[in-house]
């Protein structure tokens, strides 16, 4: 298994552009989410999926965009880039209800720059 | 609302001490997980521990150890005879659950940075 996958590691925008980044696991994991990492801060989740078909807002949604057409993937849309939007994002994934062993398991991230 | 407060910024420790990581957290579920995750310098998050909260044993792998406080409400992590490859972030995290389920959502202290000198 690869487990979670993130791609790219690195990026950098100009204010007002617009890019995926992209997310995929292969362990047949049924809940998906983003966070952003920043200093100080911790991670913070920007939006989660419980299924295919199903995603939902989480603490800090504005400016993103979500959508998850099979298990396996979750992009997270940048629809205007802005500095603030500068950042380390992770993507998660864990087993979905009814079963114990509800861990997150983290991507290696996505640092993106906002110019 | 839920919150996982981390009040030590930064710590800093000769290897072979003993450091202990402090985690309080606030939620209004009767039932919720708390985690403790570890990010390297590489930046990858690293799954250490999860808690059950109506498991209030302690538990100890090696050299890391959890002591879960109901009572106060914290969850805090120690490291015996620390050494160089333990330097890190550490994250605390909470995870409340609602009709037995997470839904996938946890949230994360602020983290510690650890730093084990030679």
């Amino acid at each position: 298994n690869a487990g979670v996958t993130q791609t790219p590691k690195f990026q950098v925008l100009k204010t007002g552009q617009s890019m995926t980044l992209q997310c995929a696991q292969d362990m047949n994991h049924e809940y998906m989410s983003w966070y952003r990492q920043d200093p100080g801060m911790g991670l913070r989740l920007i939006h989660y999926s419980v299924g295919a078909g199903i995603t939902d807002q989480g603490e800090v949604p504005n400016g993103y965009n979500v959508s998850r057409s099979t298990t396996e993937d979750f992009p997270l849309r940048l629809l205007s880039a802005a500095p603030s939007q500068t950042s380390v994002y992770f993507c998660a994934s864990s087993y979905g209800s009814g079963v114990p062993q509800e861990t997150q398991y983290f991507g290696p991230g996505t640092r993106l720059l906002v110019l | 609302a839920q919150k996982v407060t981390q009040a030590q910024t930064e710590i800093s420790v000769v290897e072979k001490e003993d450091v202990t990581l402090d985690c309080v957290y606030e939620t209004r579920d009767t039932t919720y997980y708390l985690f403790w995750y570890k990010q390297p310098p590489s930046g990858e998050l690293v799954f250490l521990i999860r808690r059950n909260s109506f498991d209030e044993q302690n538990e100890i792998s090696g050299r890391y150890s959890w002591n879960f406080q109901k009572s106060t409400s914290s969850f805090n992590f120690t490291i015996t005879a620390s050494q160089v490859v333990d330097s890190a972030v550490y994250f605390c995290a909470l995870s409340g659950l609602v009709g037995g389920t997470s839904y996938g959502k946890l949230t994360f202290g602020q983290g510690t940075i650890l730093t084990v000198h030679p």
